[in-house]
C-alpha cells in the first residue's frame, strides 16, 4: 500500500525568506508525486508534477520540487516566499494501478511579514 | 476554460437525512474523482468514475455511493448521514482515467451533519 508522510504540519517563515516542505512516500512499485495548494475555502490547486525524467521538477508560482528515489523523497522548495503563498500544501502519490490520490496529512506554511 | 464547478458550496442536513451532491467536471474532460476531507482523517478518496463506470472504490461504507451521467456530470449521494458525515467533499476531472492523469479540483461543498 502506498502512504505519504508529511513531516511537518506547520512551518512559519518569514517574507521573502526560502522555504523547504517535506515529503516522503512509501510504495514498493513506481511512483507517480504531486503537490496541491489549498487555499482558504478553496479546493486543490495542482503546483507541480513528478510523472518520469528530470528529477528537479519546476511547477507554477516559483515553486520547484525534487525527486529522490533512494531517500524516498519529494521535497517542495521555494526561494523566496510571499505573504499570498499562506496556504495549506499536500503532497500526494499514485500509483499501481489504483487511479487514485493519496495524499499526506498537509503543511500550513504561514508566511509573517 | 471553465473549471469544476460544484453544487451546492454549502449544505446543512440533519442525521439520518440523505444528501445529492453534484460535480461538473472541466469540458471534455471524462474521469471525475470525489474525495473527502476532515480535520481528523485528512483527504480521501471515495470512488471513481470514468464513461459511466465506477473504476476505483475507496474504503468507505456503502451509504456513500455515487454515478456518471453520459456527459461526464457526476453525483454522489450519502444516505442515513451520520454526524461523522460532516466533511469538505471535493471532485476531481481529469481527461483520463490512470495514475499518470493529473486531477483537476472543484472548490467542494462543505456538508454540516447536525
Amino acid at each position: 500500500a502506498q502512504s505519504v508522510t508529511q513531516l511537518d504540519s506547520q512551518v512559519p517563515v518569514f517574507e521573502e525568506a526560502p522555504v523547504e516542505l517535506r515529503c516522503n512516500y512509501s510504495s514498493s512499485v513506481s511512483v507517480y508525486l504531486f503537490w496541491y495548494v489549498q487555499y482558504p475555502n478553496q479546493g486543490l490547486q495542482l503546483l507541480l508534477k513528478y510523472l518520469s525524467g528530470s528529477t528537479l521538477v519546476k511547477g507554477i508560482n516559483g515553486f520547484e520540487a525534487e525527486f529522490n528515489k533512494s531517500q524516498t523523497s519529494f521535497h517542495l522548495r521555494k526561494p523566496s516566499v510571499h505573504i499570498s503563498d499562506t496556504a495549506e500544501y499536500f503532497c500526494a502519490v499514485s500509483g499501481s494501478g489504483r487511479r487514485a490520490l493519496t495524499f499526506g496529512s498537509g503543511t500550513r506554511l504561514q508566511v509573517q511579514p | 476554460k471553465a473549471g469544476v464547478t460544484q453544487t451546492p458550496r454549502y449544505l446543512i442536513k440533519t442525521r439520518g437525512q440523505q444528501v445529492t451532491l453534484s460535480c461538473s467536471p472541466i469540458s471534455g474532460h471524462r474521469s471525475v474523482s470525489w474525495y473527502q476531507q476532515t480535520p481528523g482523517q485528512g483527504l480521501q478518496f471515495l470512488f471513481e468514475y470514468f464513461s459511466e463506470t465506477q473504476r476505483n472504490k475507496g474504503n468507505f461504507p456503502g451509504r456513500f455511493s455515487g454515478r456518471q451521467f453520459s456527459n461526464s456530470r457526476s453525483e454522489m449521494n450519502v444516505s442515513t448521514l451520520e454526524l461523522g458525515d460532516s466533511a469538505l467533499y471535493l471532485c476531481a476531472s481529469s481527461p483520463r482515467t490512470g495514475d499518470m492523469n493529473e486531477q483537476y479540483f472543484g472548490p467542494g461543498t462543505r456538508l454540516t451533519v447536525t
